[in-house]
């Protein structure tokens, strides 16, 4: 079985700093990893991916996220936060025997205050 | 421009009363899912179609229906057996063939139990 975790359900961050949400995850196989964000009522935009290839995946806005094979972590980050990237962040991994399913995390919801 | 239309935006259901959700695509996509989202636990898989006229069960299917009798539609029936619908629902689609892509989202529709 496929899972992820994402141990923060709230991220406070100044603007003009960097964040990071973290995101670990449990597959058999290689990963196929992604990040999602939501803003309120409205439906998950696709971040960015990591498939293969090189660890430092780079996205849309400016995030990126590092594909760390031996801590089996995903965790997505920003060198400069924003007020407008405040919303609702979702991890998922599916496994490269394990069909078209992704899993989900429970999501955490980034705070970026003035 | 191609996308997932899910439609309505709001819905308002009366005690003992089945409404429909609709969801259609024209990414011709062969993957089609519907997820429930509640604060604080993330997105649960209700019913999920890998190709047309086949669907399966996902972790929470209990009071809920789905048919697939075209590629392009995926319709989830909310039934007076769910007891606790109020909920965001959340249609996606994928490319069955390639399991290296995530999904696509429409922007959900908002159910609540008056």
């Amino acid at each position: 079985a496929q899972s992820v975790a994402q141990p923060e359900d709230q991220v406070n961050v100044a603007e003009g700093n960097p964040l990071t949400v973290k995101c670990t995850y449990s597959v058999s196989g290689n990963p196929y990893l992604f990040w999602y964000v939501q803003y309120p009522n409205r439906g998950l935009q696709f971040l960015l991916k990591y498939i293969t290839g090189d660890n430092l995946v780079k996205g849309s806005y400016g995030f990126e996220a590092e594909f760390n094979k031996s801590q089996t972590s995903f965790h997505l980050k920003k060198p400069s936060a924003l007020v407008s990237d405040s919303a609702l962040y979702f991890c998922a991994v599916r496994g490269a025997g394990g069909g078209n399913k992704l899993t989900f995390g429970t999501g955490t919801q980034l705070k970026v205050e003035l | 421009d191609g996308g997932i239309t899910q439609s309505p935006k709001y819905l308002f259901r009366k005690e003992g009363q089945n409404v429909t959700l609709s969801c259609e695509q024209n990414l011709n996509h062969d993957a089609m899912y519907w997820y429930r989202q509640d604060p604080g636990q993330g997105l649960r898989l209700i019913y999920y179609s890998q190709i047309v006229n086949d669907f399966q069960k996902g972790d929470i299917a209990e009071g809920y229906s789905v048919s697939r009798e075209k590629k392009e539609s995926f319709p989830l029936t909310v039934t007076s057996a769910q007891k606790n619908p109020t909920a965001f629902y959340l249609c996606a689609s994928s490319d069955r063939g390639a399991s290296n892509y995530g999904y696509t989202f429409g922007s959900g529709t908002r159910l609540t139990v008056v």
